[in-house]
């Protein structure tokens, strides 16, 4: 299968800082998607980013497929970005492989 | 819309009985369905998945199965619940054009 790391593991900031997450993986792939467990354990989805770039609101993501990374940006990071942020890829639309997720802490 | 929720939310059982925990998904046919398994630690482990009705794939030999009685519903399951089946229990559905996932609120299992 394909491997997927993430990076850092954890992250702590304080709020109004930016931040970069990283995902990298192992093959080429069909499907990226970015998303954010809160702290009531609920996934939500944050973008599906084969490739290119996207935005939405105060955050943004690149995927260069070529180079088999994608990065997530954090702006102006506010306590409610807390939780972990999981990458998920797959290369058919059979399964999505997950990273380890990174777990971001932002304090008042 | 398309909308996916799961059931209990939250579930406290003794060692030795059994689970059902179900998933059901709104506004889309034939849903690729998915059961997920989250232990401390926070990585998310495929337990099966589902491309249609009475077909399951499953991931990992282990305690549960799962079925899948009609086209949006999927069901997780034990005969005999252990203490290492503890965790947080995640449903998802794939749409099919994009490949794109989502998940349902979750049940959190405790099993002592």
């Amino acid at each position: 299968g394909i491997q997927v790391e993430q990076s850092p593991p954890d992250l702590i900031l304080q709020e109004g800082a930016n931040s970069t997450l990283r995902c990298n993986f192992s093959d080429s792939v069909n499907n990226l998607q970015w998303f954010h467990q809160n702290p009531w354990g609920q996934l939500i989805n944050l973008f599906y980013i084969p490739s290119g770039t996207k935005q939405n609101g105060r955050l943004s993501a690149t995927t260069v497929a070529t180079e088999r990374y994608s990065l997530l940006y954090i702006s102006s990071s506010q306590t409610t970005d807390s939780g972990v942020y999981f990458c998920a890829v797959d290369s058919t639309l059979g399964r999505l492989y997950f990273g380890r997720g990174t777990q971001l802490t932002v304090w008042p | 819309s398309q909308t996916i929720h799961q059931w209990p939310a939250t579930l406290v059982q003794p060692v030795g009985s059994p689970l059902s925990l179900e998933c059901t998904v709104e506004g889309t046919s034939n849903p690729n369905l998915y059961w997920y398994r989250q232990a401390a630690g926070r990585g998310l482990q495929l337990l099966f998945y589902s491309v249609g009705i009475g077909q399951i794939s499953s991931e990992v030999p282990q305690n549960l199965s799962a079925s899948r009685p009609q086209d949006r519903q999927f069901i997780l399951s034990s005969k005999k619940l252990l203490l290492s089946d503890s965790g947080f229990y995640l449903c998802a559905w794939r749409r099919s054009s994009t490949g794109e996932l989502f998940f349902g609120e979750g049940s959190r299992l405790t099993v002592l």
